[in-house]
């Protein structure tokens, strides 16, 4: 499995747009990488999948350059809300098991 | 969300108690697993199951016993815990297609919240 390096923190203000790189340096070719967000006490909730280039979705944007070797999660003008665990995973589609690493925990200040 | 559930939510039971936590999913998926997330700690893969079949058991104690009778329901039977197996368990339930063609996004349930005195 690729190993994925995260930062552990990040504080941001509302309206602000907050990037939270992952770095998977080993990455497989037939890797996919997925982000999930966690509140607390609650189950970690998909928030967007991609594989190369752009993807955009009505919560995020996640960013990936040509090697693959980083992925970027953008949150556009978070809120409170956004408070919470980010999750970044690589793996090859069809693996049933997810690995989770510690993950970025983003506080967002008023 | 309702599409993965969890009973109960909350359970605190001593070191020589059986208990057993539920999971429900109304998803239609086809394979379930336990995860299992201690303070401060990424959480760790318990047991998978495939169209009911355990395909995967993480060296988990045999203190943790699973069951998956049908394709919704799993079950995490818990016998002679130690207090260290505190932790919010998990269930999560994804669509695997036969040939591997999903890269298996995972719903997770609100957990359940153990104690173990």
């Amino acid at each position: 499995l690729a190993k994925t390096t995260q930062p552990i923190s990040m504080d941001s203000y509302e309206g602000q747009e907050v990037n939270i790189t992952c770095s998977h340096n080993n990455i497989a070719t037939n890797d996919y990488i997925t982000w999930y967000q966690q509140f607390p006490s609650q189950g970690p909730r998909f928030i967007i999948q991609g594989y190369k280039t752009k993807v955009t979705n009505e919560v995020a944007s996640l960013f990936i350059p040509a090697d693959r070797k980083s992925s970027t999660l953008s949150l556009p003008r978070v809120s409170l809300s956004d408070t919470a665990v980010y999750y970044c995973l690589v793996g090859a589609r069809g693996r049933r098991a997810l690995t989770f690493g510690s993950g970025t925990r983003l506080q967002v200040q008023p | 969300e309702t599409g993965v559930t969890q009973t109960p939510r909350h359970l605190v039971m001593g070191m020589t108690n059986k208990k057993s936590l539920k999971c429900e999913q109304h998803l239609g998926h086809n394979a379930m697993y336990w995860y299992k997330q201690s303070a401060k700690k990424p959480l760790e893969l318990m047991f998978v199951y495939s169209l009911e079949e355990r395909v995967e058991n993480n060296s988990v104690p045999s203190r943790f016993s699973p069951e998956c009778p049908n394709s919704s329901h799993l079950f995490l039977h818990l016998h002679t815990l130690q207090p260290e197996d505190s932790a919010l368990y998990l269930c999560a339930s994804s669509q695997v297609g036969s040939s591997g063609s999903s890269y298996n996004e995972q719903f997770f349930g609100p957990g359940t919240r153990l104690t173990v005195l």
